[in-house]
């Protein structure tokens, strides 16, 4: 069975104070890693698709990268409009266009 | 302007009611899924459907039925038969092509029993 575990639950951080969060999987055989953002009260943001470990994406403030256990997502110098809920998915190859879900990280960026 | 839009944005239901949730898309995708979402868990698959007239349950489709009669549309029913309705329903879509498989959400749906 397809697991995703996303660690911290919740992290505060002060404006500027960079840090990361974690996307540990189990998946057979991985198609796809899949970073979203989430509002409160929204529909999730789609941010980043990685594909196969060593592989790394930038968007703004946020860098994603992958290993063959777990991916990172890395929040530099966050702003108070990078609060909100981060979502990990992956897509194991066996499980067709399935998305397997983490609980989500939330993040809090005070300014 | 391309996307997904769902209706309503807030649902009350009474206990013993079935409701329906519409999910619209016009981004010309294939694939349509629903989710369930409740608090500080991540997103459960309800039904998923890679083509019209065609759909497969998910993960905790037990309570629940949908059609594709449209590649637009992939509307939720919540039967009586779901014993712990109130949550957030999201829909989404994706392109069936291989190699571009990113789902996209739509707005959510709130789901109250009263």
């Amino acid at each position: 069975e397809d697991q995703v575990t996303q660690s911290p639950e919740a992290l505060r951080l002060q404006e500027g104070e960079s840090s990361s969060l974690n996307c540990s999987y189990t998946v057979s055989g991985l198609r796809g890693l899949f970073w979203y953002r989430q509002d409160p009260g929204k529909g999730p943001e789609f941010l980043f698709t990685l594909y196969s470990a060593g592989e790394e994406k930038e968007k703004e403030r946020l860098k994603a990268t992958l290993t063959k256990k777990e991916s990172f997502l890395h929040i530099t110098a966050p702003k108070p409009e990078d609060s909100a809920t981060y979502l990990c998915a992956v897509q194991a190859t066996a499980a067709g266009n399935k998305l397997t879900f983490g609980g989500g990280t939330r993040v809090l960026v005070k300014p | 302007d391309g996307g997904i839009t769902q209706s309503p944005k807030y649902l009350f239901r009474k206990e013993g009611q079935n409701v329906t949730l519409s999910c619209e898309q016009n981004l010309n995708h294939d694939a349509m899924y629903w989710y369930r979402q409740d608090p500080g868990q991540g997103l459960r698959l309800i039904y998923y459907s890679q083509i019209v007239n065609d759909f497969q349950k998910g993960d905790i489709a037990e309570g629940y039925s949908v059609s594709r009669e449209k590649k637009e549309s992939f509307p939720l029913t919540v039967t009586s038969a779901q014993k712990n309705p109130t949550a957030f329903y999201l829909c989404a879509s994706s392109m069936r092509a291989s190699g571009n498989n990113e789902q996209f959400f739509g707005p959510g749906t709130r789901l109250t029993v009263l």
